[in-house]
């Protein structure tokens, strides 16, 4: 069981506007930045979102993040084929004497 | 332009101790600007943080790792290394070696290709 919890699934069409959620604890997402991975089918993960809200170079401005309170989302605009894969948030967490934490994964199927 | 590789056996059996290593390409290990990790995928499931050192030999490690976990630094090498000890077959995975900017966000910006390790007599 994940420290940060997503929804397993999420689907659209191209074109369309999807959001991932993901929600934690103040000891994590309420008190560090949240950042957000890429995983495509068979590939390592790409760091997509960093630091609640920015984009990597590269990165398509289609790929949003936003953070409120313990909870953070992605948000996808324009939804493409080639977004079809798995995406992760992640934090930082100061318990324990601090660690990385990740959420479970959502699977995006784009239909 | 920074790239990292990972390497070591991709069997292991059960009780013995895993050990890694991922080789720094295009770049310094010991940069003052990165800390160097390491995160697993089991099959089919979700990432986990493992642990990250910065060059000069500081480590942080997860907690639920921390008892069976080490992780060194080589800079004559330009390599980085992880040894996981009494291993089971819940420690089957793919590894990634990753290193993620000395700030307060630990993103890890860039990753390895992984290498899969499996636990199995």
């Amino acid at each position: 069981q994940s420290v940060l919890t997503q929804p397993p699934s999420a689907s659209g069409t191209p074109g369309q506007r999807v959001t991932i959620s993901c929600s934690g604890s103040s000891s994590n997402i309420g008190s560090n930045t949240v950042n957000w991975y890429q995983q495509l089918p068979g590939t390592a993960p790409k760091l997509l979102i960093y630091s609640n809200n920015q984009r990597p170079s590269g990165v398509p401005d289609r790929f949003s993040g936003s953070k409120s309170g313990t909870s953070a989302s992605l948000a996808i605009s324009g939804l493409q084929s080639e977004d079809e894969a798995d995406y992760y948030c992640a934090a930082w967490d100061d318990s324990l004497n601090g660690h990385v934490v990740f959420g479970g994964g959502t699977k995006l199927t784009v239909l | 332009q920074l790239q990292l590789q990972e390497s070591g056996p991709g069997l292991v059996k059960p009780s013995e101790t895993l050990s890694l290593t991922c080789t720094v390409s295009g770049g310094s290990i010991s940069s003052s600007s990165y800390y160097w990790g390491w995160i697993r995928q089991p099959p089919g499931k979700g990432l986990e943080w493992i642990g990250s050192i910065y060059y000069s030999g500081s480590t942080y490690y997860n907690p639920s790792l921390k008892s069976r976990v080490t992780i060194s630094v080589d800079t004559s090498k330009n390599q980085f290394s992880l040894k996981l000890s009494s291993v089971t077959a819940a420690d089957t995975a793919v590894y990634y070696c990753a290193c993620h900017p000395t700030t307060n966000d630990w993103y890890f910006d860039l990753w390895g290709r992984g290498t899969l390790v499996t636990v199995s007599s």
